[in-house]
């Protein structure tokens, strides 16, 4: 069992639909997550980080983290085309915290 | 956010071969590491490039195969050693600042070893 999973998709929605995208993870010393986003042919670009549980709202997307159910969430409110990517949960532990885990990412196309 | 630079950006290359990746970061940075990102598949770190010291590598990763030099708070170097088709992969340069959890991507080496 990989210690972060991911849904790679893809998930096609049509434009400004409300956009779920999900990871569980197995490790419970995971304190650290976040979202990636990764363009073709690009490097991943950090678009959002929690520390612990609760929610983080930043513009259209919210991040929200329950360690109880070991369960993480990206919401992205009125997609756009131009949020068509693929989107990589990442997270890490408080003894190591600068090594990332990552999901196998979900690939992401909103289409006009 | 730090701005990261990698070159090449991507190189097609003979089994066998080696290629040496390299990975500026326009400031300063106390953690500087390298992922692998293979076809399909999620990245998975290789080694944290230490500077002035050995890079202290992840299970299934060693020096020989591997070797990175960081000889600066802004540089670091990815050699792919004897690479095999096996290889072919994007390389990711990743820095990060003392007890922030947060880190910031170069924006990779495409490799092709045919």
């Amino acid at each position: 069992q990989k210690e972060v999973e991911q849904d790679p998709g893809p998930l096609s929605v049509p434009e400004g639909a409300i956009v779920s995208l999900n990871c569980t993870y197995s490790n419970s010393a995971f304190q650290y997550f976040m979202w990636y986003r990764q363009y073709s042919r690009k490097g991943p670009e950090l678009l959002m980080y929690t520390y612990s549980s609760g929610n983080k709202e930043d513009g259209r997307f919210t991040a929200q983290v329950d360690k109880s159910s070991k369960y993480i969430s990206l919401f992205i409110r009125d997609s756009q085309p131009s949020d068509s990517a693929t989107y990589l949960c990442a997270m890490s532990g408080s003894r190591d915290y600068n090594k990332l885990i990552f999901g196998a990412g979900t690939r992401l196309a909103v289409h006009p | 956010s730090a701005v990261i630079s990698q070159k090449p950006s991507r190189d097609i290359c003979q089994r066998g071969t080696s290629l040496t990746i390299q990975c500026q970061v326009d400031s300063q940075v106390t953690m500087m590491f390298w992922y692998r990102q293979q076809p399909g598949q999620s990245l998975t770190l290789i080694a944290t490039a230490n500077q002035g010291s050995e890079a202290t590598y992840e299970s299934g990763f060693v020096i020989d195969k591997f070797p990175i030099s960081r000889p600066n708070l802004t540089f670091s170097t990815l050699t792919v050693s004897n690479m095999s088709p096996e290889d072919s992969s994007i390389y990711l340069c990743s820095v990060g600042q003392g007890s922030s959890t947060e880190a910031f991507f170069g924006q990779g080496t495409r490799l092709t070893v045919v």
